[in-house]
């Protein structure tokens, strides 16, 4: 299997512009979880998927941030408008089941100036 | 409530045992994980350890768990510069059944071991 893949690798964009992080999850498995990785607060839970259907978004940051997952092969993080603080890396990774490992994409790395 | 703690840093000359440690506060933790980060990459599953053990070993690395103390630890024999990484300590925590929610993982800070030649 070719492991959670995410795109882009890396993204640089200017303040107010709309950021789409896009990820596949690894075929068959049910969960999907967006982390935020950042000197300052370490790595975030953002929010995290099951068959599709977004369980926890207690930990998106605020109303700028929205993710989707049309289907179980692909989900989006977005950020409208972006904003310098949000420059961070974004890892989307997947699991099995409930309790499994998770397994960790590449991650996006952003930088908004 | 979770909260997983780990020291920032650790250094060590090559061919020495490395020790990572950390702690942990939810003891109804089932797996205890261990990850490395090399620069530019991606969380890389290092090895586990189901909570009805205490201790694991996987070629050079050795995981000890004191679930009495809440104290997980990772102990790296022959370090090699290879080694160089942030390892971080994870938990996984049993969700209620019948919310149907996946046991979250909760991330220590991580400790950045850097190897000296």
């Amino acid at each position: 299997d070719a492991g959670v893949i995410q795109s882009p690798r890396h993204e640089v964009t200017e303040m107010g512009q709309e950021v789409t992080l896009r990820c596949k999850p690894i075929s068959g498995h049910d969960y999907l979880f967006w982390y935020r990785q950042t000197m300052m607060r370490g790595l975030e839970l953002l929010i995290y998927f099951n068959n599709n259907v977004p369980i926890d978004d207690s930990g998106m940051p605020e109303d700028r941030f929205s993710a989707k997952m049309p289907n179980a092969s692909f989900s989006t993080l977005k950020i409208q408008p972006s904003e310098p603080r949000d420059s961070a890396v974004y890892f989307c990774a997947s699991s099995l089941v409930a309790g499994n490992t998770i397994y960790f994409g590449e991650g996006s790395w952003l930088t908004v100036v | 409530g979770e909260d997983v703690e780990q020291s920032l840093f650790l250094s060590v000359r090559e061919g020495d045992s490395s020790v990572i440690n950390c702690t942990y506060t939810d003891s109804s933790s089932t797996y205890l994980y261990w990850y490395k980060q090399e620069p530019g990459a991606g969380l890389q599953l290092l090895t586990y350890i189901f909570s009805n053990m205490d201790m694991k070993q996987d070629q050079r690395l050795t995981v000890l768990l004191n679930k009495k103390d809440k104290h997980l630890s990772l102990r790296i024999a022959d370090t090699q510069t290879g080694d160089s990484a942030i390892y971080f300590c994870a938990e996984s925590i049993s969700g209620p059944p019948s919310s149907g929610s996946a046991r979250q993982l909760t991330f220590g800070s991580g400790t950045q071991l850097t190897v000296l030649p």
